[in-house]
This record gives C-alpha cells, sequence and structure tokens, in this order.
C-alpha cells in the first residue's frame, strides 16, 4: 500500500538557519505530493503541493521538488523564522479512484530566537 | 480565518452523555472527510461523505454515528464514548472524492477541530 515517510523530529534550530524536512514515499501509479502544516491549537493548513515528476511547490519561503527517481519530496527554507514553528505533514494522494490521503508521521520544528 | 468551521472548539463529557460535533464550509465542497488525531500523530480518516453520500467509514465504533444533513454540513454524533476517544476530531472537505476527471491534485481544507475529552 502507499506510505510515507518522514524525519520525526523535533528539528530545533536557530532563526535565520537554512530548513530541510526529509520525505520520501512509496505508491503506485502517479500521486500528487503535499506538505501541510499544523501550527500550535489549529487544523492542518495546505503549504505547497506539486501534481507531477519534477514540479516544484513553493510557498511561504518554503519549497519542495516532486523527485521521482528517488520517490522524494524534501522541504527546504532558505531562513526559517520563530513564526515557522508548527508541525509538518507530508502527504500524498494517488492517482484515479478515490483521492484518499496518506500522511506521514508529521515533523515537529522548533525555531528559537 | 479558515474556511471549515468547527463547532464546539472544546467538549469535555461523561462516557454516558450524548454530544454531537458540528462542522460547516460554503465553498461547493462535495466532499467532507471526519479525522481523530491523536497527540504527537498524524490525522487517522474516520468516514468520508461524497456528494452527501457515505463513502467510506474506516471501521469506526458504532459509538460514532456520522451524518451529513445537506452539502455545507457535516454532524458527528457521539454516544457512549470511552476515555481513548479523547482526542481532536478533524474536519475537512475538498471539491470531489471520486476521481472525476478534475485530477488528484485538490488539497483538502481542514477546520481547527473540537478537542474532545471524555472523563
Amino acid at each position: 500500500g502507499d506510505s510515507v515517510t518522514q524525519m520525526e523530529g523535533p528539528v530545533t534550530l536557530s532563526e535565520e538557519a537554512f530548513l530541510t524536512i526529509n520525505c520520501t514515499y512509496t505508491a503506485t501509479g502517479y500521486p500528487s505530493l503535499f506538505w501541510y502544516v499544523q501550527y500550535p491549537g489549529e487544523g492542518l493548513q495546505l503549504l505547497l503541493k506539486a501534481t507531477k515528476a519534477d514540479d516544484k511547490g513553493s510557498n511561504k519561503g518554503f519549497e519542495a521538488t516532486y523527485r521521482k527517481e528517488t520517490t522524494s519530496f524534501h522541504l527546504e527554507k532558505g531562513s526559517v523564522q520563530v513564526s515557522d514553528s508548527a508541525v509538518y505533514f507530508c502527504a500524498l494522494q494517488r492517482s484515479g479512484g478515490y483521492q484518499k490521503v496518506t500522511f506521514g508521521i508529521g515533523t515537529k520544528l522548533q525555531v528559537i530566537p | 480565518d479558515t474556511e471549515v468551521t468547527q463547532t464546539p472548539k472544546h467538549l469535555v463529557m461523561g462516557m454516558t452523555n450524548k454530544k454531537s460535533l458540528k462542522c460547516e464550509q460554503h465553498m461547493g465542497h462535495r466532499a467532507m472527510y471526519w479525522y481523530k488525531q491523536k497527540a504527537k500523530k498524524p490525522p487517522e480518516l474516520m468516514f468520508v461523505y461524497s456528494y452527501e453520500k457515505l463513502s467510506i467509514n474506516e471501521s469506526v465504533p458504532s459509538r460514532f454515528s456520522p451524518e451529513c444533513p445537506n452539502s455545507s454540513l457535516l454532524n458527528l454524533h457521539l454516544h457512549a464514548l470511552q476515555p481513548e476517544d479523547s482526542a481532536l476530531y478533524l474536519c475537512a472537505s475538498s471539491q470531489e472524492f471520486i476521481y472525476r476527471g478534475l485530477g488528484n491534485d485538490q488539497p483538502q481544507h481542514f477546520g481547527d477541530g473540537t478537542r474532545l475529552s471524555i472523563l
């Protein structure tokens, strides 16, 4: 079946540091890939997405590239802020049939001033 | 502001009580979802409604009873819950659930959830 693997964390960084959160997936066909972010006390929000190989999703300074050859969708940001502290979920949605989401375990990011 | 509204934000209930969680969206989405999220875990799918019909029940105990009165509203009726049911309950919506040619790239839009505590 489909699966998503991401680092569990927590990841602790100083403000303005470079961020990478790794995500790899296993799925048949050509899934769409997503990063969702969950701030404390809130639901999940879509951060970015990519729908086919070599697509780059970007939003709020975050980027991720859909790499089919390595089945990866790593999240990066050049300079994190304290306000980026949250839990980040990598997710995939299969092609065709039911559009059911498979989530990774979530990575908690703590950014300290 | 979130486009999916959930009420109440917090709920404390005893194991013999009956209560309901409510969810509303006005984005014209035809798929709505209930998820359960325990601390430090990803959301777990419970139910999916597609065009107001129940499409998926992920083997959820019958003490949870979903209802979709119309395309904008989703309820979750609770009865005789157990302490292990304490969690954050998230509602979500998306344009469609069953692939009808719109592509599989439609994200889900989540509410802020109801924090449920069972005494």
